[in-house]
């Protein structure tokens, strides 16, 4: 059971936007910044999104990240088939003193 | 530009301890901007976080962890360790080795991780 909450399972059609949630707490994503991973099949996680909706260099604008209050999403717009992928949101949390993850969400491109 | 390679033992027997290393070039593990951490994944799951240590020394552990589970580093080498002990076959996982910024407060590369099976 992962402290942060993300559905298993996403999808959508290339080109439509699909997003995915993360529900947390006070204790994480109510006091501290959201990351968000991207692992494709057989590599290692990619920092794709981090201090709630900023982008490392080199990931397209396609890729947003929003919070409110205990919750975050990620959402991808014109979707490609090269997005499918695990994806995971992490944050602190204050009270354990440590990151937690998400469980992750597949995302199939149909 | 900066890589993280692990390294050690694919194969642990059952209460025993499992050390891996990973290994830092094009950059130095001694830099102020970063903390270095340790993150796995049991086959088929999710990601664990496991603990992280500055070069100074300081540890930060999994709470569930805590009890079985050492971080150091070595700066003369560039390179900082795992020590998890009295383990058993739900440890059994792929490890992989992350630098997380102090300015980002984000895991931004890693290494591609190495599978360590925990069997007799």
């Amino acid at each position: 059971q992962s402290v942060l909450t993300q559905p298993p399972s996403a999808s959508g059609t290339p080109g439509q936007r699909v997003t995915i949630s993360c529900s947390g707490s006070s204790s994480n994503i109510g006091s501290n910044t959201v990351n968000w991973y991207q692992q494709l099949p057989g590599t290692a996680p990619k920092l794709l999104i981090y201090s709630d909706y900023q982008r490392p260099s080199g990931v397209p604008d396609r890729f947003s990240g929003s919070k409110s209050g205990t919750s975050a999403s990620l959402a991808i717009s014109g979707l490609q088939s090269e997005d499918e992928a695990d994806y995971y949101c992490a944050a602190w949390d204050d009270s354990l003193n440590g990151w937690v993850f998400g469980g992750g969400t597949k995302l199939t491109v149909l | 530009q900066l890589r993280l390679q692990e390294s050690g033992p694919g194969l642990v027997k059952p209460s025993e301890t499992l050390s891996l290393t990973c290994s830092v070039s094009g950059g130095s593990v001694s830099s102020s901007n970063y903390f270095w951490g340790w993150i796995r994944q049991p086959p088929g799951k999710g990601l664990e976080w496991i603990g992280s240590i500055y070069y100074a020394g300081s540890t930060y552990y999994s709470p569930s962890l805590k009890s079985r589970v050492t971080i150091s580093v070595d700066t003369s080498k560039n390179q900082f360790s795992l020590r998890l002990s009295s383990v058993t076959a739900a440890d059994t996982a792929v490890y992989y080795c992350a630098r997380r910024g102090n300015w980002n407060y984000a895991f931004d590369i890693w290494g591609q991780g190495t599978m360590v099976t925990i069997s007799s």
